[in-house]
């Protein structure tokens, strides 16, 4: 069965400092994708990041990078120069498979709260 | 704005009560998803509908139940309404071609739902 870890209920950074989001998979699946997304207190879910198990290269987009390591199944988020608008709830989740059928299954998410 | 709307965005409503959410996925998705959140947790994947067929299931509750029409919007109806039921229901929608492993899934602003 799936299953996404997120062991960080809450975490608090002070601003411009880089921060890692710790995200763990469990899946028998050799093709996956893990995938991130940001929920500010407005509720919105924004996609962040994506990543395929079967990328050589850790995905990057802006600010956002993932450090995926496959041996250990762990698809950490990494926010460089945190903004105050980086305070929100993030949410690491993984899609099983790559059928029509796939589900995609979320973490129990990380809040961040960024200090002036 | 993610292209998906839901409606409504608020809904009270009493125990033992009957609702319906309703969802409209993005122009061209063919793959709609429902996800529960209650407050402060995670996503917990309730159903998917491709193309108006169910394709996968998650923990849904047999007092819910959701069909996806041939215009492609989405309904979740939720039965027999009970306190725990009290959430942000989410909906979201994809391409869902046969090649998905990284197709990101485009969320809706969500149906709080209370129920007293």
């Amino acid at each position: 069965a799936q299953k996404i870890t997120q062991t960080q209920p809450g975490m608090f950074v002070q601003e411009k400092e880089a921060v890692t989001l710790d995200c763990t998979y469990d899946t028998s699946d050799q093709s996956y994708g893990l995938f991130w997304y940001k929920q500010p207190s407005s509720g919105e879910m924004i996609f962040l990041i994506y990543q395929g198990s079967y990328d050589e290269q850790n995905a990057t987009e802006g600010r956002y990078s993932l450090n995926f390591q496959k041996a250990r199944k762990s698809a950490n988020l990494v926010i460089s120069a945190s903004q105050l608008g980086d305070s929100a709830m993030y949410f690491c989740a993984m899609r099983e498979g790559d059928s029509s059928a796939s589900k995609i299954i979320f973490g129990s998410g990380t809040r961040l709260s960024i200090r002036p | 704005d993610s292209g998906v709307t839901q409606t409504p965005k608020h809904l009270i409503t009493a125990t033992g009560q009957r609702v319906t959410l309703r969802c409209s996925p993005r122009s061209g998705d063919l793959s709609v998803y429902w996800y529960q959140q209650s407050l402060d947790q995670g996503l917990q994947f309730l159903i998917q509908y491709y193309n108006g067929e169910e394709r996968a299931k998650g923990n849904i509750l047999e007092r819910f139940s959701a069909q996806q029409f041939p215009d492609l919007h989405s309904e979740l109806n939720l039965s027999s309404l009970e306190l725990g039921d009290s959430a942000l229901y989410f909906c979201a929608s994809s391409v869902a071609d046969e090649v998905v492993a990284n197709e990101k899934l485009f969320f809706g602003s969500g149906t709080q739902l209370s129920v007293l």
